[in-house]
């Protein structure tokens, strides 16, 4: 089945603590996005890529950085310079970006992140 | 500023009776306006999404939208409500050249 893979679903992480949530999508394509949800807040765009080695800052860009690397890949670390990084991280993919195309995403099934 | 607004945080209806869910959006232009459902600890799902044409929409699992220009609205809907459908709804616009702009939710309760 194609689809998106998120890992690990659950992390727990020390403050000052450097994590890397992973995700891959076997569906070819092209664009590949990171949200964070918070209660009450939606969902707010981290950072997005649109082909390899190419990506740009979202809404909530500090404190976060990505790689693009592979098409397939688009991990997102979570860098200790994130001042509240409790919460649940969605990947998301789409064919292509903005209003040329399929644009719908197709979303992993999210990595929750508790700072102790 | 460009944005897509939920008014309502929570809607609860009785299982068998139609379901709105409303979404607004503030654009210049033409907006491309999306519904999406999550479920429980889980990714979001694709209802359906407005593009152009019809301005009535049918998507996945009984749910229709209805773009209305005039009043700026993109509002869900389902004729008949399943305890099911009870779970989180997200409206989203893709506003000019840029991602998804999602609202903040709006959490259905379908109550038997």
């Amino acid at each position: 089945d194609g689809g998106i893979t998120q890992s690990p679903k659950y992390l727990f992480r020390k403050e000052g603590q450097n994590v890397t949530l992973s995700c891959e999508q076997n569906l070819n394509h092209d664009a590949m996005y990171w949200y964070r949800q918070d209660p009450g807040q939606g969902l707010r765009l981290i950072y997005y890529s649109q082909i390899v080695n190419d990506f740009q800052k979202g809404d909530i860009a500090e404190g976060y950085s990505v790689s693009r690397e592979k098409k397939e890949s688009f991990p997102l670390t979570v860098t200790s310079a994130q001042k509240n990084p409790t919460a649940f991280y969605l990947c998301a993919s789409s064919i292509g970006q903005g209003r040329s195309g399929a644009n719908v995403l197709t979303f992993g099934a999210g990595s929750r992140l508790t700072v102790l | 500023a460009q944005s897509v607004a939920q008014p309502e945080d929570q809607v609860n209806v009785a299982e068998g009776n139609p379901l709105t869910v409303k979404c607004t959006y503030s654009v210049s232009g033409n907006p491309y306006l999306f519904w999406y459902v999550q479920y429980p600890n889980r990714g979001l799902q694709f209802l359906l999404k407005y593009i152009t044409g019809d301005n009535l929409v049918k998507g996945s699992y009984g749910f229709e939208a209805e773009f209305n220009k005039s009043q700026t609205s993109f509002h869900l809907k389902k004729p008949s409500a399943l305890v099911s459908d009870s779970a989180l709804y997200f409206c989203a616009g893709l506003l000019r050249n840029t991602p998804l702009v999602f609202g903040k939710g709006t959490r259905l309760s379908v109550i038997a």
